[in-house]
């Protein structure tokens, strides 16, 4: 049973665009929504984490956005660099870690 | 470099086989988990030890089991192979038993069943 809703599943953008990925969740014993990065070969990687009682939190180039009360929050990257392409997924915290689907995303030069 | 450690890294054996995948968390590490990602699947969390006691059962096969012994690295054990086993398993591991969910992902054991 997926608990979390990631979309798109694959987004394409120019060197510098902002891609913007979203995830929704259900059930709100959830306390800690982190997101992580996969390159090809390798294991997700944390990459940035949020709590509900926030509702933006900035790491570098990377934003995650959060509302509580939609049970929505989004992952914008800005600036965003060729190397920057990889599978993002969103995740939830509740008693064990639960992810989305997942977002290829790829960043042409 | 995670500091989580898999072998093998690439698997290939026939349905009806049993085969053993190893993970050894960061140092210090008490807790470990197994994912198993597919392409239909995503990531599907399948089980977790804390400092060798069972924690938590996720979307785990009763063809499958695990354990984690005294030094903490922890095997997953994969019988009676079916075709549909053929995926990528990943263990990670964190500091402690209830935590954020920032876990420490290796660089995952591909096993193909043919």
């Amino acid at each position: 049973q997926q608990q979390v809703k990631q979309s798109p599943q694959s987004l394409i953008v120019q060197k510098g665009g902002i891609p913007i990925i979203n995830c929704a969740y259900e059930n709100t014993a959830f306390d800690y929504f982190p997101w992580y990065q996969q390159f090809p070969g390798k294991g997700p990687a944390l990459l940035i984490a949020i709590r509900p009682d926030v509702s933006e939190k900035k790491e570098g180039r990377f934003t995650i956005s959060f509302n509580k009360s939609a049970k929505q929050f989004s992952l914008h990257i800005m600036d965003s660099q060729p190397g920057d392409s990889a599978t993002y997924f969103c995740a939830a915290w509740g008693s064990r870690l639960t992810f989305g689907e997942g977002t290829q995303l790829t960043v042409n030069p | 470099d995670s500091g989580v450690t898999q072998t093998p890294k690439h698997l290939i054996t026939a349905t009806g086989q049993r085969v053993t995948l190893r993970c050894s968390p960061r140092s210090g590490d008490l807790s470990v988990y197994w994912y198993q990602q597919s392409l239909d699947q995503g990531l599907q969390f399948l089980i977790q030890y804390y400092n060798g006691e069972e924690r938590a059962k996720g979307n785990i096969l009763e063809r499958f089991s695990a354990q984690q012994f005294p030094d903490l690295h922890s095997e997953l054990n994969l019988s009676s192979l079916e075709l549909g086993d053929s995926a990528l398993y990943f263990c990670a591991s964190s500091a402690s038993g209830s935590n954020t969910g920032e876990l420490f992902f290796g660089e995952g054991s591909r096993l193909t069943v043919l």
